[in-house]
């Protein structure tokens, strides 16, 4: 089974902090993608990337910055975290082509709280 | 752009029984895959079906199968038996083939009564 590893379940942090969101996959997958999650607004994507080093923006990129050294790790960073900021954070994977096309595997999530 | 709506925001069920979630979508392309997504409390998002734009026959996985109309551009999920287990937010999602991004809707929260 792919599996989708967000590192931190529920995070709190304060106005200002910068902020890491990691994600890992253990399938090999080529694409990875960050969506935020928020009531009535259903799944925004934020940024994806579909190789090392490789992103691009989404639909709400704007104070987000992403990295993705590994294949396995794509990380969403807040520079200077707003309250604005405070959603449920979604990473996702998929493999690049195949019967498998565009299928994503979600992680659990992060429950991002920003005071 | 590409839009995806979902005009039940919150729908229920008896366990059992039957229930459809709508879903339309608007585009202009013809290569393109739709999806149901389901997402239950505290857990992670998983798919539940997958249509292929080019295929006229419906998905079906065990109880939960698609209404694919092409071209009223609707794209509807029919539960059956429902159970208990199946109460969750359930996302409708659009890619055009050859890109690697989903567009989803906003979501329906089913519940499912005992």
């Amino acid at each position: 089974d792919v599996k989708v590893t967000q590192s931190s379940r529920y995070l709190v942090k304060r106005t200002g902090e910068k902020v890491f969101l990691e994600c890992v996959q253990d399938m090999d997958h080529e694409n990875m993608f960050w969506y935020r999650q928020d009531p009535g607004l259903g799944l925004r994507l934020i940024y994806f990337s579909y190789d090392v080093k490789m992103k691009e923006k989404g639909d709400i990129p704007e104070g987000y910055s992403v990295s993705r050294e590994k294949k396995e790790r794509f990380s969403l960073i807040l520079e200077s975290a707003s309250t604005n900021q405070t959603s449920m954070y979604l990473c996702a994977s998929s493999l690049y082509q195949g019967i498998a096309k565009n299928i994503q595997y979600f992680g659990a999530g992060t429950r991002l709280s920003v005071l | 752009a590409q839009t995806v709506t979902q005009s039940q925001p919150e729908m229920s069920v008896q366990e059992a029984e039957t229930v459809t979630l709508s879903c339309t979508y608007d585009t202009s392309e013809s290569d393109y895959y739709l999806f149901w997504y389901k997402q239950p409390p505290s857990r992670q998002m998983i798919l539940v079906i997958r249509q292929e734009a080019y295929k006229q026959q419906n998905a079906t996985e065990n109880r939960f199968s698609v209404n694919f109309q092409k071209a009223a551009k609707s794209f509807s999920l029919k539960i059956s038996d429902s159970q208990l287990g199946d109460a969750a937010m359930y996302f409708c999602g659009w890619a055009q083939g050859g890109s690697e991004k989903l567009v989803f809707g906003k979501g329906t929260k089913l519940t499912v009564n005992p």
